[in-house]
């Protein structure tokens, strides 16, 4: 069973970087999409973008500007870098798994909240 | 981007009762539209894709209806275990987009 769990710091400083990790066991991270989705109750479910295990990635173009997906998928691992983060970069911050580049995210980690504040 | 609305935001019903969910797109995107349903601190897990596929292990009171722009989810014969809150989500091009959620509880 494919598992996705994220880690990093839960609170992180008005303009400076969000750094977040997804690690996925149980499944080769070959063939697939990797993503990261957050979720605030004001703007409710953003997709950030997401990674091909080669390194091909894809952004949102509200974000595209402040966002690196990078993948390393000799340690099963994922990464998002945020910089320049405000108050409206707290959110909670799910790491997702797709089949193709538009499919549904079908196993998700369970969440990390991240805290913008100084 | 593609634009989702989804209505109403949130509705009270009785167990038993029939529930309808709205979906629109801003923009024709055909059958690539997804549900998802959301219990409190966890993660959306995927009931129905492409509008009307139900996931494996999905109950049969849930289905799902449309094309194009507008789509629907239908909840029959509602139970308590069905408390939470209700996404569709567009498949049909990056960045893909989410409806604001409608949040579904049991009087």
């Amino acid at each position: 069973q494919v598992q996705l769990q994220e880690s990093g710091p839960g609170l992180v400083k008005p303009s400076e970087t969000l750094s977040l990790t997804c690690t996925v066991s149980g499944a080769s991270m070959s063939g697939y999409y990797w993503s990261w989705i957050r979720q605030t109750p004001g703007k409710g479910l953003e997709w950030i973008g997401h990674i091909f295990y080669s390194g091909t990635t894809s952004y949102n173009p509200s974000l595209k500007s402040r966002v690196t997906i990078s993948v390393d998928t000799s340690k099963n691992q994922f990464a998002l870098k945020l910089n320049s983060v405000t108050a409206a970069d707290t959110a909670v911050y799910y790491c997702a798994r797709q089949k193709t580049a538009v499919a549904a995210p079908r196993y998700w980690g369970q969440g990390t909240l991240v805290t913008v504040s100084s | 981007d593609i634009q989702m609305t989804q209505s109403p935001s949130s509705l009270s019903a009785f167990v038993g009762d029939r529930v309808t969910i709205t979906c629109r797109a801003s923009q024709n995107i055909g059958d690539y539209l997804n549900w998802y349903q959301q219990k409190p601190g966890r993660a959306p897990t995927v009931l129905i894709n492409a509008a009307s596929k139900l996931e494996r292990g999905v109950p049969s009171r849930f289905s799902g209806s449309g094309s194009g722009t507008d789509f629907t989810l239908n909840i029959t014969n509602l139970q308590p275990s069905d408390f939470g809150s209700y996404y569709c989500q567009q498949s049909y091009s990056t960045p893909l987009t989410f409806g604001g959620g409608t949040k579904v509880e049991i009087k």
